[in-house]
């Protein structure tokens, strides 16, 4: 399978807990993104690399969340002292950019958290 | 901030009938992106708009990037029963490749 792969697909913890989720992109992809999403919602831009440089976060980013891609392949999202209000579904997806543009990103399955 | 509204929120159809959803925003888009997503999965990307104007057809399936630039409709002919879920409509406007999602349209297919 060549596809966006996300790993674990569910996580459930206890409150104030520290949490790591990995994704691996399709492997000639320079983009890797982040996104979360809610019931009943779509999902939500968090931040993005370009290789392994971090190019952008979004709002939703609090301090408690960092997320890296240290060889511009893999990438890991971690929450730490995780809150109820962190349940979602944690996305990752990856394009290809060509001389600076963006092509279409395509998605991994998700991580599944729940905090209780 | 930006905001993509799509609409139906949602359908229920009988097998075989075509359907038809769009969505707006309130700001310009250089790409517009059509997703399904089946419950406890990511999205699948259905098709992909680059140009003002561009129709494209993916099998049953028809999007229009709209020639404001503040518009997509996505029509799905001939429905069937695995074309149940949920349509994300998602808007690009910057090299980053970063995506503006709506709330998505949930279809129910009766056999």
């Amino acid at each position: 399978d060549t596809g966006v792969s996300q790993d674990p697909r569910h996580k459930i913890t206890k409150r104030g807990q520290n949490v790591t989720f990995r994704c691996d992109p399709i492997s000639e992809h320079n983009r890797l993104y982040w996104y979360r999403q809610t019931l009943g919602q779509g999902p939500e831009f968090l931040t993005y690399f370009q290789n392994e440089a971090q190019l952008e976060k979004s709002r939703l980013l609090s301090d408690r969340f960092s997320a890296e891609r240290p060889k511009g392949s893999f990438s890991t999202l971690e929450i730490q002292r995780t809150e109820q209000g962190d349940s979602a579904m944690y996305l990752c997806a990856s394009s290809l950019a060509i001389l600076d543009r963006a092509l279409e990103a395509f998605f991994g399955q998700g991580t599944r958290l729940t905090v209780v | 901030g930006q905001q993509l509204n799509q609409s139906p929120q949602s359908m229920f159809i009988q097998e075989g009938e075509d359907v038809s959803m769009n969505c707006t925003s309130s700001s310009i888009f250089n790409t517009w992106l059509w997703y399904k997503q089946d419950p406890g999965e990511g999205p699948v990307l259905l098709i992909a708009l680059y140009k003002a104007g561009e129709l494209t057809s993916n099998g049953r399936l028809t999007a229009q990037f709209g020639i404001t630039r503040k518009d997509s409709f996505l029509n799905i002919s001939a429905s069937i029963p695995s074309d149940v879920g949920i349509y994300f409509c998602a808007g690009q406007n910057t090299n980053a490749g970063k995506s503006t999602f709506g709330d998505g349209t949930t279809l129910t297919v009766k056999p």
